[in-house]
């Protein structure tokens, strides 16, 4: 695709819940990355694949948190029993040559009540 | 933990005013880049700086990376309104492969007409 597809725009969801938030990425981008901005913050880093590998994972926050990006391609974003600070915005990007190659998708806003 | 601290937070000017914004850091980054949010989207690449003491222009924009590439700082002559924006600063650090960036928290920019 002409860039990067993030679904849905918007979630809210109830505490305690489990959301899958979905990151379509352009097409031939082998690095996708995901990110979490919260309000008034900068993108804090998440999880970055390298095809169908996580090569990071050091920035999820705990095991409420997965990733997955089975053909290397679409990566879901998968967050267990929801809690309010989770609320958000998730961002994921993609790239095919390192940092100097990144494109940011609009984003997911999560808001869990 | 490396932390890249921005400032001013917020910076409202009127339209063909000058402005500067800083990004300073404790750390080395192997390079440094930019980028500008609009509400409502994710971060959109304006540059990257790799070399300390390297000045890149992209029209009225013009980056500089500090000589000891642990600071940055971002000029906008005669700003427009459509300058309006968050900009956000980004550091790379280098090893195991992983194209990890820390943000900064970002400076708010209104351009009044």
């Amino acid at each position: 695709g002409a860039g990067v597809s993030q679904t849905p725009s918007n979630k809210v969801t109830e505490k305690g819940k489990y959301v899958e938030l979905r990151c379509d990425p352009i097409s031939g981008h082998t690095a996708l990355y995901w990110y979490r901005q919260s309000l008034g913050q900068g993108p804090e880093f998440l999880i970055y694949f390298q095809g169908t590998g996580a090569a990071d994972d050091s920035g999820l926050p705990n095991d409420r948190f997965f990733a997955v990006r089975p053909e290397g391609s679409v990566s879901t974003l998968k967050i267990q029993r929801t809690e309010r600070g989770d609320s958000a915005v998730y961002l994921c990007a993609s790239s095919d040559r390192g940092p100097s190659g990144y494109t940011f998708g609009s984003g997911t806003r999560l808001t869990v009540v | 933990t490396q932390l890249l601290e921005q400032s001013p937070q917020f910076l409202s000017i009127q339209e063909g005013e000058n402005l500067t914004v800083y990004c300073n850091s404790s750390s080395v980054f192997s390079s440094l880049q930019w980028y500008r949010q609009e509400p409502g989207e994710g971060p959109v690449l304006l540059v990257t700086v790799v070399t300390g003491g390297e000045v890149k222009k992209l029209k009225r924009l013009t980056f500089q990376f500090g000589d000891a590439r642990k600071d940055s700082s971002l000029h906008i002559t005669a700003a427009q309104p459509g300058d309006t924006g968050l900009y956000l600063c980004a550091g790379l650090s280098s090893g195991a492969g992983s194209y990890q960036l820390t943000f900064g928290k970002g400076t708010k920019l209104s351009v009044i007409p």
